[in-house]
């Protein structure tokens, strides 16, 4: 199995910030990397996917790159509906992947 | 705009199967080629992807769970559904279902099963 290691697994940050967390696979993935937002009860949703690609009625101020075995999730300006736990996500190979989980609070 | 619906019991002793559908709507599942995915989230864990089939119901599974888990499709009824045998606390989970084209694009609100006598 391809193993996804996020980090860092929570995160501090307070309104207008910029975060950013990193992905990483256990080996060359290409593209194939998606990222949700999962918030408490909730199931995730899809915000990113193929690493950049913006899943369609997100705000833009989520954004994605990377490719091969390192990725980055990047809010540009943190929103207070934004708390929640991000996952990343492979689909290379079966059987597809998810990350740990980042938890995201406000300070 | 496709929506998903978990069901079954809440409940299932241990030693049981665990048995769960999946029903789709606003969209046909033998119109659609898509895969149709389970995935698994224990309570304040991360998720588990379980296993995924299609509308002719080829199916993948996890090999951490292949040996247990069956998963049929009822085109008629456009669902889904989901066998886990021979279940353990450690199945105690909220249970997702999913549809996927590599990236899970559409989930259903989940359903809690707790494995206990």
């Amino acid at each position: 199995d391809i193993q996804m290691t996020q980090s860092p697994s929570s995160l501090s940050a307070s309104v207008g910030d910029r975060v950013t967390i990193t992905c990483q696979a256990s080996q060359g993935i290409s593209n194939f990397l998606n990222w949700y937002q999962q918030k408490p009860g909730k199931a995730p949703k899809l915000l990113i996917y193929d690493s950049s690609d913006l899943e369609t009625g997100v705000p833009s101020r989520f954004s994605g790159s990377g490719s091969g075995t390192e990725f980055t999730f990047t809010i540009s300006s943190l929103h207070p509906e934004d708390v929640a736990t991000y996952y990343c996500q492979q689909y290379d190979n079966l059987p597809y992947t998810f990350g740990q989980g980042t938890k995201l609070e406000i300070k | 705009q496709v929506q998903l619906q978990e069901s079954g019991p809440g409940l299932v002793k241990p030693s049981q199967t665990l048995s769960l559908t999946c029903t789709v709507s606003g969209g046909s599942i033998s119109s659609e080629n898509y895969y149709w995915s389970w995935i698994r989230q224990p309570a304040g864990k991360g998720l588990e992807w379980i296993g995924r089939i299609n509308r002719s119901g080829s199916t993948d599974y996890n090999p951490s769970h292949k040996s247990r888990v069956t998963m049929s499709v009822d085109t008629s009824k456009n669902q889904l559904s989901l066998k886990l045998s021979s279940v353990t606390a450690a199945d105690t989970a909220v249970y997702f279902c999913a549809r996927s084209l590599g990236m899970f694009d559409s989930w259903g609100q989940g359903t809690l099963v707790t494995v206990s006598s």
